[in-house]
């Protein structure tokens, strides 16, 4: 299996524009997890889908962020507009478990530049 | 609140055990400890997990003291590549998968 895969790797944007990150999950997941790593906050948990549908999204910063999962192999994290205080390192995870054994696939992380 | 305590960063010789603790003093009945280490530039990668009981896997073995307030995270022959951060969760099983990952350990493996 590839993993779960994460594109772009690198994004570099100005302030203002609109960012779509997207992640495709491991196949036969259920879960799918948003995570943001910043220096000051480290990681922290956006958001995450239950087959396909979103359960928590107490994590989302602000009504500029929103995360769809049309299908079970595809997500997308959109920021709109992008602002300056958005840089980080934005990681996709994926679990095959419902409930016990939180045991996360991680991607590789977008790297998010805004200007 | 922070559900679990790390010292910030830690060395090891390489070839040598590295042993990370973890204190979770607060810890409920219904709660697992996790560990996931995150190299740099990578996404973090799960080790290994228990309950209560000691627990071997592959890549570490994690030993968790009766009264389950601490434990302790052992890479039994530390290699450079083990090298990073690395973290102690608690998290109920009944949580959704929701992990909470703070500061970690940063382990520097030297030559």
């Amino acid at each position: 299996d590839a993993g779960v895969i994460q594109s772009p790797r690198h994004e570099v944007t100005e302030m203002g524009q609109e960012v779509t990150l997207r992640c495709k999950p491991i196949s036969g997941h259920d879960y799918l997890f948003w995570y943001r790593q910043t220096m000051m906050r480290g990681l922290e948990l956006l958001i995450y889908f239950n087959n396909n549908v979103p359960i928590d999204d107490s994590g989302m910063p602000e009504d500029r962020f929103s995360a769809k999962m049309p299908n079970a192999s595809f997500s997308t994290l959109k920021i709109q507009p992008s602002e300056p205080r958005d840089s980080a390192v934005y990681f996709c995870a994926s679990s095959p478990y419902t409930g016990l054994s939180e045991k996360l696939f991680f991607g590789s992380g977008t790297q998010l530049s805004v200007l | 609140d922070a559900k679990t305590t790390q010292p910030p960063s830690m060395d090891c010789a390489e070839g040598r055990a590295a042993n990370l603790p973890c204190n979770h003093s607060t810890i409920s009945g219904n709660e697992y400890v996790y560990w996931y280490r995150q190299i740099h530039s990578q996404g973090p990668q799960y080790i290994i997990h228990g309950l209560k009981n000691n627990e071997t896997n592959e890549m570490a073995s994690l030993i968790i003291t009766e009264d389950r307030k601490s434990s302790t995270l052992i890479l039994p022959h530390a290699t450079l590549r083990d090298t990073a951060v690395y973290y102690c969760i608690v998290s109920a099983e009944d949580a959704g998968n929701m992990l909470t990952f703070g500061g970690g350990t940063r382990l520097m493996v030297k030559p």
